[in-house]
């Protein structure tokens, strides 16, 4: 079956623009996680949907980032006013329950110029 | 605050030889502590949990929590084993709320 799917696999933006990022999780899957990985590093945890509520978004950097799930499927997860900081690769996961394994998607690289 | 600690970036082995990938933790409760593994242009991926005390692929982990440590091992490397992999650590009810490590690049040479 379809594994968790990424859209756009790449992105590039100019400072101060909006962006969405979308991920549509494997079928199912009730819960669903982003993540940021920056150049070097390991993916940092930004949100964790359990349907379609956020049960933790205590990883979102500022209140530039939101993340939605309206129907607890597919997420997008959105970025105001971006700055060249936020280029990135962004992850999605998702797995059947919180405890169960998570599967990654292969990431949207957001460069903004 | 919980964080993973892998001090190597690049390991590189020759096929056949012991493998020992390094991660220490640092977290006040109970973790539960993860490898994953990227292959090149594949997903990221999960390789084995200390709980479910398994063998993947060879790989063998065992959690330390006197030493706060997970290492990752392998007695005999494999060219197919050459990868990214990434130590994680999940907190009290974290479930999939992960802390990643930084990540170590291994290489295994013919």
């Amino acid at each position: 079956g379809a594994g968790v799917s990424q859209t756009p696999s790449n992105k590039v933006t100019e400072k101060g623009k909006y962006v969405e990022l979308r991920c549509d999780p494997i079928s199912g899957h009730t819960a669903l996680y982003w993540y940021r990985q920056s150049l070097g590093q390991g993916p940092e945890f930004l949100i964790y949907f359990q349907g379609t509520g956020a049960a933790d978004d205590s990883g979102l950097p500022n209140d530039r980032f939101f993340a939605v799930r309206p129907e607890g499927s597919v997420s997008t997860l959105k970025i105001q006013r971006t700055e060249r900081g936020d280029s990135a690769v962004y992850l999605c996961a998702s797995s059947t329950d919180r405890n169960t394994e998570a599967f990654f998607g292969q990431g949207t690289r957001l460069t903004v110029v | 605050a919980q964080r993973v600690t892998q001090p190597e970036k690049l390991l590189s082995v020759f096929k056949g030889a012991p493998v020992e990938l390094k991660c220490n933790y640092s977290y006040s409760g109970s973790p539960e502590l993860f490898w994953y593994v990227q292959y090149s242009r594949q997903r990221l991926q999960l390789l084995l949990r200390h709980i479910s005390r398994e063998s993947i692929k060879g790989f063998t982990a065992d959690l330390n929590k006197g030493e706060t440590s997970f290492h990752l091992k392998k007695p005999f490397a494999q060219e197919e084993d050459s990868a990214m992999y990434y130590c994680a650590l999940s907190g009290a009810g974290g479930g999939n709320k992960l802390t990643f490590g930084t990540g170590t690049q291994l290489k295994v040479e013919l």
